[in-house]
């Protein structure tokens, strides 16, 4: 069984300040991968940023980064240059294979308000 | 590409009535649609796996009775609530994967907000 963790239910940054939203999680599989969902006030789902496990390089897309510690089982996202379009609820997801394969586990959510 | 659907998006019903939400993949053939739901401010709770042609598989806890889903092509998944109550009202997500695409992603409608009168 997979379980992901986001401890922090609200996050706030000013415009054009660095945010760092994280997330652990614990999963038995070798192979899995993690992502970052953003959720805006429309509520479509957004991938914003996917880790395979067996990469060691964090991903990169844009403003968006992680940090993936695998031992620590963390995967922590930083959004840099914080725009106001940010504003959403953040959800960190694992997705594993065997049994579980291609279903999504969520954590809690972190709703991230970017203020002007 | 990997465009998904949802229809209606928003529905209201009586008390006791069921409603149908349809799921579709635009682009691609979907073996496999999950169904979520999910209450404000809280996370996506996954009801039900369904793939083509197949039963689908529902999570511990979900009445296969009350939410029944139907994935009767590889583009249209449905999910009926049958005789709903106003404790259904919810939002409700579904996601496609499809062998042609990244086996690891899936792809998400934009959701139908379901309120029971």
């Amino acid at each position: 069984a997979q379980t992901v963790t986001q401890s922090q239910p609200e996050m706030s940054v000013q415009e054009a300040e660095t945010v760092t939203l994280s997330c652990t999680y614990d999963t038995s599989e070798n192979n899995y991968y993690l992502f970052w969902y953003k959720q805006p006030p429309s509520r479509q789902m957004i991938l914003v940023i996917r880790q395979e496990a067996y990469k060691q390089q964090n991903a990169t897309e844009n403003r968006f980064s992680v940090n993936f510690q695998k031992a620590a089982k963390s995967f922590s996202l930083k959004i840099s240059d914080s725009q106001l379009g940010d504003t959403a609820m953040y959800f960190c997801a694992s997705n594993a294979g065997g049994t579980s394969y291609g279903k999504l586990t969520f954590g809690q959510g972190t709703i991230l308000t970017v203020h002007p | 590409g990997a465009v998904v659907s949802q229809h209606p998006s928003w529905v209201i019903c009586k008390s006791g009535t069921s409603v149908k939400i349809e799921c579709r993949s635009l682009d691609f053939q979907a073996t496999t649609m999950f169904w979520y739901r999910q209450f404000p401010k809280q996370s996506l709770m996954l009801m039900a796996t369904s793939n083509e042609g197949s039963k689908a598989t529902y999570e511990q806890g979900v009445e296969k009775d009350k939410f029944l889903i139907n994935h009767a092509s590889l583009t249209l998944s449905t999910l009926t609530v049958t005789s709903a109550h106003p404790e259904d009202s919810s939002f409700y997500i579904c996601s496609a994967r499809g062998d042609s695409r990244a086996p690891y992603e899936q792809y998400f409608g934009p959701g139908t907000r379901l309120t029971v009168t």
